[in-house]
């Protein structure tokens, strides 16, 4: 089953400017991810955030959680055509030993030149 | 430093058939998870191995089995393939706390 909800599932943006996705989940969780997937190919890890964290910055990327809301954010500032992909979000209730990931069904972006 | 490596990267089987897809994991990796992607969906879990047992398994049939290697790789069976088994098959590699690593992934065509 998936737990994450992203928001929106398909976004269109003009180079340069900021893309904001959502992604809201119903359990409580250990940590929650963002994973980018060109063209139906691997996932690739961008950023994790922990339960305990509420904002995580790596180079372009800001990732806010709510856990009050059960909610996270990914927000990719000064987008460029190479980050046209699908961005998932993926949250681990546990983490640890029993660590496992819970995919939600994607937000497709594309960046136009 | 080699990733994640998956083989084959694309192959067709017959209904009723059997498959087995393999997996390296990263360099120092040691838990391996599999994850099969409906088109248009996201990867669902499938299973995890970790010092050559089964340590968790998501909500698929027992038709889907594996296996770890001492060496840390993996296998992952598919028996009695049916239409709707055609997806995406990705491995990730972990070790402790640490993120996870995806391969490139299997995408397997049941016909």
């Amino acid at each position: 089953s998936q737990q994450g909800e992203e928001d929106p599932q398909a976004l269109s943006i003009q180079e340069g400017e900021n893309a904001t996705m959502n992604c809201s989940y119903k359990t409580s969780i250990n940590n929650l991810q963002w994973y980018r997937q060109n063209s139906g190919r691997g996932l690739v890890h961008l950023i994790l955030i922990r339960s305990n964290e509420r904002e995580k910055h790596s180079g372009r990327l800001r990732v806010t959680l709510d856990t009050s809301k059960k909610s996270s954010s990914l927000l990719i500032t000064a987008s460029r055509a190479a980050d046209t992909a699908s961005y998932f979000c993926a949250t681990d209730a546990l983490g640890g030993a029993n660590s496992k990931l819970t995919f939600g069904k994607g937000i497709t972006l594309s960046v136009r030149p | 430093d080699a990733g994640v490596t998956q083989s084959p990267t694309h192959l067709i089987k017959t209904r009723g058939q059997q498959v087995t897809l393999r997996c390296s994991p990263k360099s120092g990796h040691d838990t391996v998870s599999w994850y099969q992607q409906a088109l248009g969906q996201g990867p669902q879990f499938i299973f995890q191995y970790y010092e050559e047992e089964e340590r968790q398994r998501g909500n698929f049939p027992d038709r889907f089995s594996g296996h770890q290697f001492p060496n840390y790789s993996s296998e992952l069976n598919v028996n009695a393939l049916l239409l709707g088994d055609s997806a995406l098959y990705l491995c990730a590699s972990s070790r402790g706390q640490r993120g996870y690593t995806f391969g490139s992934g299997t995408r397997l065509t049941v016909v």
